[in-house]
């Protein structure tokens, strides 16, 4: 069975700086999907970015970017020019490909607090 | 935009008692989740289904039922509620996670059990 794994219960950083979240995962397939979703104080679970494993190119998404090293099953997430409205839960999430199956496997997520 | 609907945001109940926890998808997905959330732990699968009528275990179905008689509607039923079924509840929807944009999700439903 597939895990994911966030080691960083709790980070904080100061606005306008970056960050970066750890999140590292255990497969042996060598297709899937990798996402990190974002849980403001609304509940909302949002995404933030996803990577498919066949790409070797990081997905970006504006302040958002990834850093995908599939030898190494490590999917971090880079946060730059954190904003106030970045603080939230992340959760990095794996999706497998086989069977056809489209569940979601979660980390624990991290909780991350940008300060004025 | 898709979008999820749990019918209630906060709910109180004792133990013992058959709740319901009711899921709506406006955008025709085949796909529907329940997932538990609770500090330290992440969200954890609960049920799934592709299909109406059609429902999977998750990893933590003990305790709990679903229903899918229509494709937008997805129950879950905790049988008889206990206190350690106190948690956040999230329900999700996708079409195709592997082309889209992965799942949309509902606001959740804080359940306490007393």
């Amino acid at each position: 069975a597939q895990t994911v794994t966030q080691s960083q219960p709790e980070m904080s950083v100061q606005e306008a700086e970056t960050v970066t979240l750890s999140c590292t995962y255990d497969t042996s397939e060598s297709n899937y999907y990798l996402f990190w979703y974002k849980q403001p104080p609304s509940r909302q679970m949002i995404l933030v970015i996803r990577q498919e494993a066949y790409k070797q190119q990081n997905a970006t998404e504006n302040r958002f970017s990834v850093n995908f090293q599939k030898a190494a099953k490590s999917f971090s997430l880079k946060i730059s020019d954190s904003q106030l409205g970045d603080t939230a839960m992340y959760f990095c999430a794996f999706m497998s490909l086989q069977g056809g199956s489209e569940k979601l496997v979660f980390g624990k997520g991290m909780k991350l607090t940008v300060n004025p | 935009d898709v979008k999820v609907t749990q019918s209630s945001r906060y709910l109180v109940k004792r133990t013992g008692e058959k709740v319901f926890l009711e899921c709506v998808q406006d955008m025709d997905h085949e796909n529907m989740f329940w997932y538990r959330q609770d500090p330290g732990l992440g969200l954890r699968l609960i049920y799934f289904s592709y299909d109406v009528k059609m429902k999977e275990k998750g990893d933590i179905p003990e305790g709990y039922s679903v229903s899918r008689e229509k494709k937008e509607r997805f129950s879950l039923i905790l049988e008889s509620a206990s206190t350690n079924q106190t948690s956040m509840y999230l329900c999700a929807s996708s079409l195709d996670g592997r082309i889209g944009p992965g799942y949309t999700f509902g606001s959740g439903t804080r359940l306490t059990v007393v």
